[in-house]
């Protein structure tokens, strides 16, 4: 079974900190990316990577970075962490062939 | 990627079959529609997906429109663990030069099955 896992599943971070969101996943995907989930407003794309080291932005990247050094690795961070930031984060990954999308089980990140 | 319309909210009994339609009228011949589900408090779950002919695996059916404007998502036997968002996604095969591999979900369909 294809697993996509997120470091936490609820996280609390104070206004200005630096906040790292990891995911990894063990099938060899190509393909990963990071959402963000809101009340009302579904889904939204952040960012996503094709390849090692090849990342895109997504419709709402900014306050956010990425980072990929490793094909099973795909990291999330806010470089400063504001009050508008507190979502639910959902990782996934897709192979380059596949027409499934494997999604993680999210991380809920609170800033306070 | 086309745009798809679903109804907000959909009840279902338990045991019965649920279905759940989608308005795709924009579609392109070379997109494919696609559903997802989410369960409460855990991440989107791939159901099925088609282009032209109607599909069937163990967990779902999809009945796609001769015009492919519309399709329905029947769930042959609901139940209780099936309550959850649904979303019907219409995008290309393959990659976007925009998106990548992205999805671009709605709102979906929330279903309740009732008991």
């Amino acid at each position: 079974d294809v697993k996509v896992t997120q470091s936490s599943r609820y996280l609390v971070k104070r206004t200005g900190e630096k906040v790292f969101l990891e995911c990894v996943q063990d099938m060899d995907h190509e393909n990963m990316f990071w959402y963000r989930q809101d009340p009302g407003l579904g889904l939204r794309l952040i960012y996503f990577s094709y390849d090692v080291k090849m990342k895109e932005k997504g419709d709402i990247p900014e306050g956010y970075s990425v980072s990929r050094e490793k094909k099973e690795r795909f990291s999330l961070i806010l470089e400063s962490a504001s009050t508008n930031q507190t979502s639910m984060y959902l990782c996934a990954s897709q192979g380059q062939s596949s027409y499934e999308q494997y999604f993680g089980p999210g991380t809920r990140l609170t800033v306070t | 990627d086309a745009k798809t319309t679903q109804p907000p909210s959909m009840d279902c009994a338990e045991g019965r079959a649920a279905n759940l339609p989608c308005n795709h009228s924009t579609i392109s011949g070379n997109e494919y529609v696609y559903w997802y589900r989410q369960i409460h408090s855990q991440g989107p779950q791939y159901i099925i997906h088609g282009l032209k002919n109607n599909e069937t695996n163990e967990m779902a059916s999809l009945i796609i429109t001769e015009d492919r404007k519309s399709s329905t998502l029947i769930l042959p036997h609901a139940t209780l663990r099936d309550t959850a968002v649904y979303y019907c996604i219409v995008r290309l095969w393959g990659t976007n030069s925009n998106s990548g591999y992205a999805l671009n979900f709605g709102k979906g369909t929330s279903l309740l099955v009732t008991p």
